[in-house]
């Protein structure tokens, strides 16, 4: 029944060590979201993908990297991460622009 | 730039009692959508409802209701005989549209506890 997988849900890794984030769906949704969404604040959108055109939002680093090589698969690369970057991640899907974008359970990444 | 407001950060009350969660919006869109979103302690976003900014409409789903009003800008979600259950962050977002796909823009995000 599970229509957006986040693999894995709880990561751990050390300060400046590459991670990599993954998302899948059922869905067959045209365009994938990646959402960074810290403690007792609201989702902030990083970038997106609409079929196979990457979107970056202007506001994030250039440490976050994604990469979406079919239309099931999107993967969240962060090179080189920092304390401040741990945080919950969420994938989404929509079908096209305007309809409802439906979530995955999140991968929490810690940074020690 | 558009944006949304939800002033309540935490409300608390006990189980039955209905509950209002507000949300108020601005845009300069004259198309846009509107929606509302639980996120459970559990951490994943699920979705309740979308709304056009055509349909004034209020919509009744079970417990829940939703009441859209433009002249106010305003997109408020009333729990009814609310539930343990209900206890979670709710995110009201508006919609707009870059570069062919849709950017959610969200409020803050108001706490709902439900205590039996």
């Amino acid at each position: 029944d599970a229509m957006v997988i986040q693999n894995p849900r709880y990561q751990v890794t050390q300060f400046g060590k590459p991670v990599t984030l993954s998302c899948s769906q059922t869905l067959n949704h045209n365009v994938m979201y990646w959402y960074q969404q810290k403690s007792s604040q609201a989702p902030k959108l990083l970038f997106h993908y609409y079929d196979k055109d990457f979107n970056n939002e202007a506001d994030t680093p250039d440490n976050f990297q994604s990469r979406r090589p079919n239309t099931s698969f999107c993967f969240l690369d962060i090179r080189s991460p920092g304390l401040g970057d741990a945080a919950m991640y969420l994938c989404a899907t929509s079908r096209q622009p305007y309809y409802e974008q439906y979530f995955g359970p999140g991968t929490r990444l810690t940074v020690t | 730039a558009q944006k949304v407001t939800q002033a309540q950060t935490e409300i608390s009350v006990v189980e039955k009692e209905d509950v209002t969660l507000d949300c108020v919006y601005e845009t300069r869109d004259t198309t846009y959508y509107l929606f509302w979103y639980k996120q459970p302690p559990s951490g994943e976003l699920v979705f309740l409802i979308r709304r056009n900014s055509f349909d004034e409409q209020n919509e009744i789903s079970g417990r829940y209701s939703w009441n859209f009003q433009k002249s106010t800008s305003s997109f408020n979600f009333t729990i009814t005989a609310s539930q343990v259950v209900d206890s979670a962050v709710y995110f009201c977002a508006l919609s707009e549209i870059i570069q062919g796909a849709q950017k959610l823009v969200f409020g803050q995000g108001t706490r709902l506890t439900i205590n039996p």
